[in-house]
């Protein structure tokens, strides 16, 4: 079965800029999307298509998506960013999500 | 602006069902655009798709192999709203529950509030 990985743990200093990958056979082939939940919420969506925003989500979230590597991008990052960070594909007519990655904001 | 409210009992006892309910206001469960997902997370397993339901012109149904055996999705057009029906639970299956919406862009645009379904032993 197809798999996505995440690191545990990312961190970063306010006003710096994160990057969170999430790795996958070819994933540069199919469309990743990433996920913000903080504590007690539901995910919300953040970037979906590799690169695009959904209508309210600051623009210092930005994605790519190329070979084997999706990367979450939040420049200048904010105290109120701090949260996990999930990624997610579709594998035929199912849906994978990545482990997770907290991001921490020292 | 798509609103989930979910609905269902937070504790069900081990081999019985479990029953979900997710009414939708901004959008129609007759859309043939969007789609009616059922995904849980849990400590041990992460955040898992269980399946969805979508109406293009006939009923759909998709379901995770984890749990085909065992899963009915359905929809309720008289209502507006879809279900959850998970047999022969098991405390793995314990776990919080959303029900979520997608409009075809390949990610899940709006979440419900979220649901702690316990199984008990």
């Amino acid at each position: 079965s197809y798999e996505l990985s995440q690191p545990p743990s990312v961190s970063v200093s306010p006003g710096q800029t994160a990057i969170i990958t999430c790795s996958g056979d070819f994933l540069g082939n199919r469309y990743a999307c990433w996920y913000q939940q903080k504590p007690g919420r539901s995910p919300l969506l953040v970037i979906y298509q590799d690169v695009k925003r959904p209508s309210g989500i600051p623009e210092r979230f930005s994605g790519s998506n190329s070979g084997n590597t999706a990367t979450l991008t939040i420049s200048g990052t904010q105290a109120m960013d701090e949260a996990d960070y999930y990624c997610q594909a579709w594998d035929s007519s199912s849906v994978v999500f990545g482990g997770g990655t907290k991001l921490t904001v020292l | 602006q798509v609103q989930l409210q979910q609905s269902g009992p937070g504790l069900v006892k081990s081999s019985q069902t479990l029953s979900l309910t997710c009414a939708i206001s901004g959008d129609s469960v007759s859309s043939f655009t969007a789609a009616w997902n059922w995904i849980r997370q849990s400590p041990s397993r992460g955040l898992e798709w269980l399946g969805r339901t979508y109406y293009r012109s006939k009923w759909y149904n998709d379901y995770a192999v984890s749990v085909q055996s065992r899963i009915t999705i359905n929809p309720d057009t008289s209502k507006n709203q879809f279900s959850l029906q998970l047999n022969s639970v098991t405390p793995e299956d314990t776990a919080v529950y959303y029900c979520v919406g997608d409009w075809g862009r390949f990610a899940f645009d709006y979440w419900g509030q979220g649901s702690l379904v316990t199984v008990s032993s």
